[in-house]
């Protein structure tokens, strides 16, 4: 089955550098990613997602790209600022199956 | 738009009772709704999904005779813990998507606390 790795698992960025979060799938199959976000005590919530058929997409300081040869999607959280500190996970779907098979999530601090 | 609600937020119960956690899609109509677990630290655990007006699907390891599943609306799924131990306890979440979309929607979890 699907397996989705991510890295770092946790991550200590100073205020207004960018974070990098990575993560790998294994199915060639999976053709929608997105990103969730988790605050302390909430449940996750869509940052962002992208399809198999698009290499990257950008909104404001957010954006993903995705390389389908590597199997490699990535995160990219620019200028960050205080409230970007939470838990991130990145998840992975195949049409095929309902299920979103997730990361095992990146703790992101934003220090001052 | 996309708004998924839970209900309870938290419920503190007793060893040997049962909880009921509704999940309502607010403003769309969700024809699949899934039941998540998630313990302190950990990623989110699938538990089952449910689709509306039909049995639920379990994951393996999941005791479908003390997670009750029912989803008997497009916008409500309940998960009722049966005769809940102090293990049951957890951070529940449920998602919903709607019809021919990849997009799941996040509740904002139900914190179970079993004495």
């Amino acid at each position: 089955g699907e397996n989705v790795e991510q890295h770092p698992s946790t991550l200590s960025v100073q205020e207004g550098d960018s974070a990098v979060i990575k993560c790998t799938y294994s199915d060639s199959a999976s053709n929608y990613f997105p990103w969730y976000k988790q605050e302390l005590g909430k449940g996750p919530q869509l940052i962002i997602d992208i399809r198999s058929n698009v290499g990257e997409k950008k909104d404001q300081r957010i954006a993903v790209t995705l390389n389908k040869t590597a199997k490699h999607f990535s995160l990219h959280i620019t200028e960050t600022q205080p409230e970007d500190s939470a838990v991130y996970f990145c998840a992975s779907l195949m049409n095929r199956d309902d299920k979103i098979i997730f990361g095992k999530g990146t703790r992101l601090h934003i220090l001052p | 738009g996309a708004v998924v609600s839970q209900h309870p937020s938290w419920v503190i119960c007793k060893s040997g009772t049962s909880v009921k956690i509704e999940c309502r899609s607010l403003d769309f109509q969700a024809t699949t709704m899934f039941w998540y677990r998630q313990f302190p630290k950990q990623s989110l655990m699938l538990m089952a999904t449910s689709n509306e007006g039909s049995k639920a699907t379990y994951e393996q390891g999941v005791e479908k005779d003390k997670f009750l599943i029912n989803h008997a609306s497009l916008t409500l799924s309940t998960l009722t813990v049966t005769s809940a131990h102090p293990e049951d306890s957890s951070f529940y979440i449920c998602s919903a998507r709607s019809p021919g979309r990849n997009e799941q929607f996040f509740g904002p979890g139900t914190r179970l606390t079993v004495l």
